[in-house]
């Protein structure tokens, strides 16, 4: 059974820091692996999708990475800003379903 | 392309009452799920359609909830009566297989008071 695990569970950085965010999961025989963004109340906002033939994906200042074989995904943000503040969740498929870690929510210091 | 549209954004409703949301998913994606996530935890699957076929119902509480995808296009959620517990917000999420990733739309955020 696919488990999802994020580390940590909250975090606050000071504006501009560079930051890293945890993803681990269970079976490493994964299609893909998902990162999404929620604020408070809304839905998910899909961030980068990274497929298991890949080890990253950037887009503007996010970058994940991906380790398959050690069942790892870090989610990098350089120069944070005040509003990266936002919950972040990792999601890999299982049997057609998403299985989600419990998100790590970020907190930017202006 | 258009992403998954949900509806309403907000609902307050007394304990008691029922209530109803809309999903209508990105064209062409056959799978499609209904999320319930609870303040300060994950998303929580209730059920998740092939077209118009269920899939998984198994987390439903299906004594008060129920859901249906006619036409294997756009879902709605009811729920019947409420109980304070089903305040959360609600998902919606399409895909057109599990490599090509998954949308969400912005959510319905309900408050059973």
């Amino acid at each position: 059974k696919q488990e999802v695990t994020q580390i940590p569970a909250a975090l606050s950085v000071p504006e501009g820091e560079n930051l890293v965010l945890n993803c681990s999961f269970t079976d490493s025989a994964i299609y893909n692996l998902q990162w999404f963004r929620q604020d408070p109340g809304k839905g998910l906002t899909s961030l980068l999708l990274i497929q298991s033939s890949q080890r990253e994906q950037t887009s503007g200042r996010l970058n994940a990475s991906l380790d398959k074989s050690s069942g790892r995904s870090t989610l990098y943000i350089a120069a944070s800003q005040p509003g990266d503040s936002a919950t972040y969740l990792c999601a890999v498929p299982s049997d057609d379903k998403i299985i989600f870690g419990k998100g790590t929510r970020l907190h930017i210091l202006p | 392309e258009a992403g998954v549209a949900q509806s309403p954004r907000y609902k307050i409703i007394e304990k008691r009452q029922s209530v109803a949301f809309w999903c209508n998913p990105i064209s062409g994606h056959a799978t499609l799920y209904w999320y319930q996530q609870i303040l300060g935890q994950g998303p929580k699957l209730l059920i998740q359609f092939q077209n118009n076929g269920v899939v998984d119902d198994s987390q439903l509480p299906k004594d008060r909830f129920s859901a249906e995808r006619l036409k294997g296009v756009d879902s709605t959620l009811k729920i019947q009566p409420a109980k304070l517990e089903d305040s959360a917000v609600y998902l919606c999420a399409s895909s057109s297989g599990q490599a090509l990733g998954y949308t969400f739309g912005s959510g319905t955020r309900l408050t059973v008071v």
